[in-house]
């Protein structure tokens, strides 16, 4: 299976809360992060949080880490129509040379 | 900061032709990676290169395939012959340490018709 998981879709409607979800399976993960996809463009980096933190708070965002259940969140505050895209939660592990993805969740933010 | 640099943004070649992408990494970055991203397989890492020097091709796809990094400004990713399989958006991605914070360019789209 795969080794990120996520859910394929989430809506929300505008001015609501998104919390998009992610789990993996290697307890060796040093690093994780949060990528987001617009539509044609590339992946931008969000943000990422230490593997010794339980949660990383930068404006609107807000990332918590359960090292125990292996899984990693992703809270938008006051979602708006431009947070639309696809969001990858990806993983570097110790030691390791390469990022490992998740399958992507596409947001929609309905008015 | 410019970002990460890749041309040409769309390319549309025939089955059988060479087609070449380009990528420029951001200065400073000793880094860069090569992806491929499709709806059926999301996205996949082909190769990567620390300081120029190829680490790890294990995701290149076939022989058709080939990346070269002959400096640390620039880099392509070669597929000779193409094949309408090879329809999908390139990224390439550079990072400053390793694995870690790697920055995306805006992709490459191609279509092999």
């Amino acid at each position: 299976g795969e080794d990120v998981e996520q859910s394929l879709f989430l809506s929300v409607r505008e001015g609501d809360s998104s919390v998009i979800n992610c789990t993996y399976t290697d307890s060796s993960s040093t690093y994780l992060y949060w990528y987001k996809q617009e539509p044609g463009a590339g992946l931008q980096l969000l943000t990422y949080i230490f593997s010794n933190m339980d949660m990383k708070q930068d404006q609107r965002l807000t990332v918590l880490l359960n090292k125990k259940d292996k899984h990693l969140s992703l809270r938008i505050a006051d979602t708006q129509t431009g947070d639309s895209a696809i969001y990858f939660c990806a993983e570097t592990r110790f030691g390791g040379d390469k990022l490992i993805f998740g399958t992507g969740t596409r947001l929609q933010v309905f008015p | 900061d410019a970002g990460v640099i890749q041309s040409p943004r769309h390319e549309v070649t025939e089955m059988g032709q060479e087609v070449t992408l380009r990528c420029k990494p951001i200065s400073g970055h000793n880094s860069l990676f090569w992806y491929r991203q499709t709806m059926m397989r999301g996205l996949e890492l082909l190769i990567y290169f620390n300081n120029n020097v190829p680490i790890d091709d294990s995701g290149m796809p076939e022989d058709r395939f080939s990346a070269k990094m002959p400096n640390a400004s620039f880099s392509t990713l070669k597929i000779q012959p193409s094949e309408p399989r090879d329809s999908a958006v390139y990224f390439c991605a550079s990072s400053p340490r390793g694995a870690y914070e790697q920055y995306f360019g805006p992709g490459t789209r191609l279509t092999v018709t």
